[in-house]
């Protein structure tokens, strides 16, 4: 079955500093990723969409320029948070589909971001 | 914006138990998914559909999409304490040939006692 990737797990991170995050699809090319925030015990709320070789489409509210989005290939996503706060501190995850096909979405496995 | 409305928000249980979960839209979807999320990790799905009046089972799990096309729901049948997690729906409003973004539902949080 589809399998998508996503690393780190777990980062802990000083205010001011970025993280990436990468999620990449092991199995199949995903020529859309999706990246989601979550707060404990709340539902996914999407971020951007992110389509291989353009640029990302960001949700309402969101800073593209402080969650910089990249899709340079059909099987890698990353997501680099910039300048991190104490409030971007949250679950981060990934997914991929394949345009074309049925839609069924695959996650990644999360990142716990906690910036300090 | 479209947003799901999912019931019940927690379930507390009996191992053994039957449960059942729905979800409910303003709009018409085309698809609906089910989801299940462990403490920490992303959401695995559980079952997909895509046509209304869709009837579809994975071992203990059932999931129907509704005939308006507005709603679904999802039964887990003779409950394990490894069935524990959030149980999301997720529904897409475009063709599946269109992209379109997933909507989540608010979660279902199934507790379940030995």
């Amino acid at each position: 079955g589809a399998v998508v990737s996503q690393h780190p797990s777990r980062v802990i991170c000083k205010s001011g500093t970025s993280v990436k995050i990468e999620c990449r699809s092991l199995d199949f090319q995903a020529t859309t990723m999706f990246w989601y925030r979550q707060f404990p015990k709340q539902s996914l709320m999407l971020m951007a969409t992110s389509n291989e070789g353009s640029k990302a489409t960001y949700e309402q509210g969101v800073e593209k320029d402080k969650f910089l989005i990249n899709h340079a290939s059909l099987t890698l996503s990353t997501l680099t948070v910039t300048s991190a706060h104490p409030e971007d501190s949250s679950f981060y995850i990934c997914s991929a589909r394949v345009l074309g096909g049925r839609v069924t979405d695959t996650f990644g496995s999360g990142t716990r971001l906690t910036v300090v | 914006g479209q947003q799901l409305n999912q019931s019940p928000q927690s379930m507390f249980i009996q191992e053994g138990e039957d449960v059942s979960m729905n979800c409910t839209s303003s709009s018409i979807f085309n698809t609906w998914l089910w989801y299940k999320q462990d403490p920490g990790e992303g959401p695995v799905l559980l079952i997909a559909l895509y046509k209304a009046g869709e009837l579809t089972s994975n071992g203990r799990l059932t999931a129907q999409f509704g005939i308006t096309r507005k709603d679904s729901f999802l039964n887990i049948s003779a409950s394990i304490p490894s069935d524990v997690g959030i149980y999301f729906c997720a529904g897409q409003n475009k063709p599946y040939n269109q992209g379109g973004k997933l909507i989540f539902g608010q979660g279902t949080e199934l507790s379940v006692k030995p």
